[in-house]
């Protein structure tokens, strides 16, 4: 069965520190994609990094990056250099790429920033 | 400039009592999906629209009906909402199903009375 799992119900970081955010998965599939969003208080959802699961590199974006390990079936999100407004809800979530390219989410893990 | 607007953000209604809720988009994409999330619970996927092919996932209740009229809006219509409807509903698009970024409305919560 397919799945996500994020095991941090709610995590503290300092502001400026790095906080790594863990994400397992679950799938038989060779073709899938692996995303983060952040979902701030205002409910909308924010596309943040994606990683291919036949890509060999991890992916950056800007202070985002995954930190992909196929065979552990881990796909952890890095955030550098914390600010204030990365406060927020943060999921983890798999597209399969066949039977409908259907998304599937974790349960989420709600960063706290400290000033 | 808003990609996808979601109508209204906030939405009550009573028990039994048909609501629609509405998504349109700015952006062209060929695929437009509803998710369903419940209060402290990950987004999940009710169906989703390929242009014009309806795509229901196995476990969404009859409750739950769209309608996609043209490629820029669809609907969200609950029949018969029940007290365990209430939650935030959002709407999401892509360019194609294999994208790899869905760009998100803001939501619409709905609370049951």
């Amino acid at each position: 069965a397919q799945k996500i799992t994020q095991t941090q119900p709610g995590m503290f970081v300092q502001e400026k520190e790095a906080v790594t955010l863990d994400c397992t998965y679950d799938t038989s599939d060779q073709s899938y994609g692996l995303f983060w969003y952040k979902q701030p208080s205002s409910g909308e959802m924010i596309f943040l990094i994606y990683q291919g699961s036949y890509d060999e590199q991890n992916a950056t974006e800007g202070r985002y990056s995954l930190n992909f390990q196929k065979a552990r079936k881990s796909a952890n999100l890095v955030i550098s250099a914390s600010q204030l407004g990365d406060s927020a809800m943060y999921f983890c979530a798999m597209r399969l790429n066949t039977g409908g390219f259907k998304t599937i989410f974790g349960a989420g893990t709600r960063l706290f920033v400290k000033a | 400039d808003a990609m996808v607007i979601q109508n209204p953000r906030y939405q009550v209604t009573q028990f039994g009592k048909p609501v629609t809720l509405s998504c349109s988009q700015t952006l062209n994409h060929n695929v437009m999906y509803w998710y369903q999330q419940k209060s402290s619970q990950a987004p999940k996927l009710l169906f989703h629209y390929y242009d014009k092919d309806f795509n229901n996932e196995a476990d969404t209740p009859d409750n739950f009906q769209s309608r996609r009229p043209n490629t820029s809006f669809c609907f969200l219509d609950i029949r018969s909402p029940g007290l365990g409807d209430a939650a935030m509903y959002l709407c999401a698009t892509s360019r194609t199903r294999g994208d790899n970024e869905q760009f998100f409305g803001p939501g619409t919560r709905l609370t049951v009375l």
